[in-house]
């Protein structure tokens, strides 16, 4: 499965748009890009998952180039429930879900 | 969504003794379960993937022997970490997945062996 790169941190005022950077250059024609986050020690979260397309639900948006070497999560109004890790994840169909480090998002009041 | 639970939530456990942890989908039945683990500041690391019925897979480096997994059905897997020693304390997560589907996740269960 393609790695991927994300900062480690980021800071967010509160009720703002938390943009969350991804890169993964070297992705292939089948694999999903998935996201995660966990909140200090619980389980993750799914958030979104897409192939190509932008895709949006309740929690949030995944804006994914259309080279799909990058993506861009968007979270549209952060709350200070939103603090937490975000894992940006590239998985083949039927893969297995290998976490990198993540990014630390902040929301600050 | 998919619910996914972890028993116990927190365990307290001697030097050399085994601890099982349960992992159960709630409401749907799990072709696929996933255990990972988690130290502190750190990210989580697979360890190994179980399918109902079979054999695990276990990641490089983790020793099959020290920690039995069981998917004896399609909503229960089980974690034993045999003769538990102090750097065995961590937080493991288990995950579940239908048919390749997304996977959804346990609360997790934090160990401390002392």
């Amino acid at each position: 499965d393609a790695k991927t790169t994300q900062p480690p941190s980021m800071d967010c005022a509160e009720g703002r748009a938390a943009n969350l950077p991804c890169n993964h250059s070297t992705i292939s024609g089948n694999e999903y890009v998935y996201w995660y986050r966990q909140i200090h020690s619980q389980g993750p979260q799914y958030i979104i998952h897409g192939l190509k397309n932008n895709e949006t639900n309740e929690m949030a948006s995944l804006i994914i180039t259309e080279d799909r070497k990058s993506s861009t999560l968007i979270l549209p109004h952060a709350t200070l429930r939103d603090t937490a890790v975000y894992y940006c994840i590239v998985r083949g169909e039927g893969g297995k879900l290998i976490f990198g480090q993540g990014t630390e998002l902040s929301v600050k009041p | 969504g998919a619910v996914v639970s972890q028993h116990p939530s927190w365990v307290i456990c001697k030097s050399g003794t085994s601890v099982k942890i349960e992992c159960r989908s709630l409401d749907f039945q799990a072709t696929t379960m996933f255990w990972y683990r988690q130290f502190p500041k750190q990210s989580l690391m697979l360890m190994a993937t179980s399918n109902e019925g079979s054999k695990a897979t276990y990641e490089q480096g983790v020793e099959k022997d020290k920690f039995l997994i069981n998917h004896a059905s399609l909503t229960l897997s089980t974690l034993t970490v045999t003769s538990a020693h102090p750097e065995d304390s961590s937080f493991y997560i288990c995950s579940a997945s239908q048919r390749y589907n997304e996977q959804f996740f346990g609360p997790g269960t934090r160990l401390t062996v002392l």
